[in-house]
């Protein structure tokens, strides 16, 4: 297994484009998140799934913010409208979940810069 | 809400013993958990521990919970430069969504 993969590694876009961004997890693992991190924090969640159910988001989480896991398996996480503000380092984690106890892999990262 | 708080730096020399702390407010934390992030990485996931638990080692990594004050810890005994990286605690309560401190950055001189 390769391990959470997210493309692209690295986005520059104009303000007001939109953008989106693709996390692969470790095949099998049930749940799927979404972070944000920026310079100097620690991750901040943004949503999680549950097969291809969307079962939490966070209020960080702004109407200009979707997230998807069609069939389960990969998910995209979709910007519209960027603003500068969300200039940030988006991680995707993958696991196995059973109730509380979750092991979470994370991806490299997707870099957004928002010119 | 939940809230998990690190100090920022600690500087240490090689073959010294690293002791980064962290304190947690949701007392209803169930798993804590560190985890190491290198330039341009995602987290790697080094140990975690379980509320009920006082003491976990596991090679060179030691946690210490002591869940009345709220307060964990991590020893690595005898750092290297390869441990120079930043590190996270965090804590899950429910359904594995994590809340994590803004990360210790861990400098090794030789």
């Amino acid at each position: 297994d390769t391990g959470v993969s997210q493309n692209p590694r690295h986005k520059i876009t104009k303000r007001g484009q939109n953008v989106t961004f693709r996390c692969d997890p470790i095949s099998e693992h049930n749940r799927l998140y979404w972070y944000r991190q920026t310079l100097g924090q620690g991750p901040e969640f943004l949503t999680y799934f549950q097969n291809e159910a969307q079962l939490e988001k966070s209020r960080l989480l702004s109407d200009r913010f979707s997230a998807e896991r069609p069939k389960g398996s990969f998910s995209t996480l979709e910007i519209q409208r960027t603003e500068q503000g969300d200039s940030a380092m988006y991680l995707c984690a993958s696991s196995w979940g059973q109730g509380e106890f979750d092991i979470q892999y994370f991806g490299a990262g997707t870099r957004l810069s928002v010119l | 809400g939940e809230d998990v708080e690190q100090s920022l730096f600690l500087s240490v020399r090689e073959g010294d013993s690293s002791v980064i702390n962290c304190t947690y407010t949701d007392s209803s934390s169930t798993y804590l958990y560190w985890y190491k992030q290198e330039p341009g990485a995602g987290l790697q996931l080094l140990t975690y521990i379980f509320s009920n638990m006082d003491m976990k080692q596991d090679q060179r990594l030691t946690v210490l919970l002591n869940k009345k004050d709220k307060h964990l810890s991590l020893r690595i005994a005898d750092t290297q430069t390869g441990d120079s990286a930043i590190y996270f605690c965090a804590e899950s309560t429910n359904a594995g969504k994590s809340t994590f401190g803004d990360g210790t950055t861990l400098t090794v001189k030789p």
